[in-house]
């Protein structure tokens, strides 16, 4: 059972708008991920954290932005909207520890559409 | 370029039938994933594979890594309908920080 959880899991805004796409994990992971995934393609890395005031830019260059204030909290921002935003935004949790043993927990997902 | 590439990628099969997808990358790993992904939602962890293990099993799924030819696996058997979705690889480079690479995933249908 996943614990990771996303909100909201539709959105269509106009552009412009200013969005803040939650993501929350209840297992207490250091590390968290977002990842963009357009239909039927593969994911990109485009935020990470590995810990609390951590954040780092992922492979896939992105004008959102991300903060970690609660190891447990790791919303992703938006200022101004525009239609190449339009995607699906996946957040994900792993373990610290030697590498990863358990792989990542992900969640449901946030389908973004800006119109 | 990315470094998980897949193979096939869409497959159909009947129910009963077995499934396998084939994964290749580029730089050295430390381990390979797979996941499972339905219509539009999130990935769910199938299973992971370390660089120095050849074989792993997981009900119904079998795993393999050549790591020689950079090349992973997955075979499904006996597949269900309920088996139906995408399947992607996923590596953990050694020079990536624990940050896993997706590769483009295999969508596999299963005909009742």
């Amino acid at each position: 059972e996943a614990d990771i959880y996303q909100t909201p899991r539709y959105l269509v805004i106009g552009t412009g708008k200013k969005i803040t796409l939650e993501c929350s994990q209840t297992m207490g992971h250091d590390k968290m991920y977002w990842y963009q995934q357009d239909p039927g393609m593969e994911l990109h890395l485009i935020h990470y954290s590995y810990g609390v005031n951590s954040t780092e830019k992922g492979d896939l260059s992105s004008e959102s932005t991300v903060s970690r204030i609660r190891t447990e909290h790791f919303p992703l921002t938006l200022e101004s909207a525009r239609p190449s935003h339009t995607s699906q935004y996946l957040c994900a949790s792993s373990e610290w520890g030697l590498g990863i043993r358990y792989g990542y927990t992900f969640g449901s997902g946030t389908r973004l559409t800006v119109v | 370029s990315q470094q998980g590439e897949e193979d096939p990628q869409a497959l159909s099969i009947q129910e009963g039938e077995n499934a396998t997808m084939n994964c290749s990358y580029k730089t050295s790993i430390n381990n390979l994933q797979w996941y499972r992904q339905n219509s539009g939602r999130g990935l769910v962890h199938l299973i992971l594979i370390r660089s120095n293990e050849r074989e792993k099993h997981s009900g119904r799924l079998r795993v393999t890594l050549d790591t020689s030819k950079k090349s992973s696996s997955l075979l499904i058997t006996a597949s269900r309908a309920a088996d139906t979705a995408s399947y992607f690889c996923a590596t953990d480079a050694e020079t990536s920080g624990s940050r896993l690479t997706f590769g483009e995933g295999t969508q596999l249908t299963v005909n009742p």
